[in-house]
């Protein structure tokens, strides 16, 4: 099984309004970590924002926002007031910290974001 | 704080013939790890180090693979007699190694395998 699951291959938001990107994960660990990349097309990969599994409340970066529903086993990332430069691809990525694998890092396929004039 | 450094940034090479990628952490960081990314996907795990110390390997990398990280600081990876499946994105990252400390990327290194 996937351990991250992004299914929106591509989105599309007008450039001020907020959008949200999708992304499940799958882990019977109870202390992880779930993190958000942003990769421009010019390849580096910039982190976001983080949030740890026992954090009750969800993580806030700036115009970044994590919803994170445990019960639910996801973690999407809002980006408020979408701006030209968010245009990029968006990786959820996941790190278990009691598994054999505690060091790995686990990411998703991407998400595609086009911010539109 | 000069970031993760990789070099070279692309490398066009001949299939059978053996490559080198060097990666400089951030200097406080004692974790390093290399990933491998193809196109429209994410980056996928190779190994990862913690000071001089190879402690994790993706089941999928071949024996033509190989790191090191011989002083605990920089990294090599080195791929022996390539083949075309080994086109891809090679990215290395560094992290702290307390709590969940988000992993800092390189601009990494671009494979293209003739």
């Amino acid at each position: 099984a996937q351990k991250i699951t992004q299914t929106q291959p591509g989105m599309f938001v007008q450039e001020k309004e907020a959008v949200t990107l999708d992304c499940t994960y799958d882990t019977s660990d109870q202390s992880y970590g779930l993190f958000w990349y942003k990769q421009p097309s010019s390849g580096e990969m910039i982190f976001l924002i983080y949030q740890g599994s026992y954090d009750e409340q969800n993580a806030t970066e700036g115009r970044y926002s994590l919803n994170f529903q445990k019960a639910r086993k996801s973690a999407n990332l809002v980006i408020s007031a979408s701006q030209l430069g968010d245009s990029a691809m968006y990786f959820c990525a996941m790190r278990e910290v009691w598994a054999e694998t505690g060091n790995q890092f686990y990411f998703g396929t991407g998400t595609s974001l086009t911010v539109i004039p | 704080d000069t970031g993760v450094s990789q070099d070279p940034r692309h490398k066009i090479t001949k299939r059978g013939q053996n490559v080198t990628f060097r990666c400089d952490p951030i200097s406080e960081h004692n974790r390093l790890y290399w990933y491998r990314q193809t196109l429209g996907q994410g980056p996928e795990f190779l190994t990862y180090f913690q000071n001089e110390a190879q402690l994790e390997k993706s089941r999928l990398l071949s024996d033509r693979f190989s790191a090191e990280r011989p002083k605990g600081s920089f990294s090599t990876l080195e791929i022996q007699r390539t083949e075309q499946g080994d086109s891809a994105m090679y990215l290395c990252a560094s992290s702290w190694s307390g709590g969940m400390e988000p992993q800092h990327f390189g601009d990494g290194t671009r494979l293209s395998i003739l």
